[in-house]
């Protein structure tokens, strides 16, 4: 049982254009949400999280939205660069949990 | 700055070897995990463990088994490698969370280690 799904596995966007990842969860338990940014050969690395109690939260370039009703979040990425090109990964926790759940994965490619 | 470190980045094994893959944090983090990761099926977690000596099985912890003796070493343990344990190993660590601090729940993960059993 897939409880965080990332359901587009790759994303094609121009340089300098908005990248928006997708993704969806299904245990309404969860409280806290994470982007993670994976490079080939290399281990993930934290990129931007947000708490059930807020909907938006931004740093630079970067802003991830919750919509709790829709158990839906979304990363935007303003504007793009060649050096976003990764493997983004969403996570969730519920308090105490003390462990992440994550999805499988969206690869996005910027273009120049 | 956390630093998780992993005792090899490639790894070359023989079906039926003993395989050992060790990870050490210097953040003095309580949390340690160990993940493996596979296309199209994101982190899939094998182990973890909240403190010295104490571990729970994860979502995948079949054929795998895990040691910690020192609060900054976790070690993960391929009893008889298969073939079907060839993937990217990733270990992480995270502090505490004491209540409402959801920010302690940040892992920070270590570079990988990229086994293949022939």
């Amino acid at each position: 049982d897939q409880q965080v799904k990332q359901n587009s596995p790759s994303l094609s966007v121009q340089e300098g254009r908005i990248s928006i990842l997708n993704c969806d969860y299904t245990n309404s338990m969860f409280d806290y949400f994470l982007w993670y940014k994976k490079y080939p050969a290399e281990g993930p690395t934290f990129l931007i999280s947000i708490s059930s109690i807020k909907d938006k939260n931004e740093d630079g370039r970067f802003t991830v939205f919750l919509n709790k009703s829709a158990k839906h979040l979304s990363l935007h990425i303003v504007p793009s660069q060649p050096g976003d090109s990764a493997v983004y990964f969403c996570a969730a926790s519920s308090q105490g949990a003390q462990k992440l759940v994550f999805g499988q994965g969206t690869r996005l490619t910027i273009n120049p | 700055d956390v630093k998780v470190t992993q005792s090899s980045r490639y790894l070359v094994k023989r079906t039926g070897e003993k395989v050992f893959l060790e990870c050490v944090q210097d953040m003095d983090h309580e949390n340690m995990f160990w993940y493996r990761q596979d296309p199209g099926l994101g982190l899939r977690l094998i182990y973890f463990s909240y403190d010295v000596k104490m571990k729970e099985k994860g979502d995948i912890p079949e054929g795998y088994s895990v040691s910690r003796e020192k609060k900054e070493r976790f070690s993960l343990i391929l009893e008889s490698a298969s073939t079907n344990q060839t993937s990217m190993y990733l270990c992480a660590s995270s502090s505490r969370t004491g209540g409402i601090l959801a920010e302690q729940e940040t892992q920070y993960f270590g570079p990988g280690t990229r086994l293949l059993v022939l």
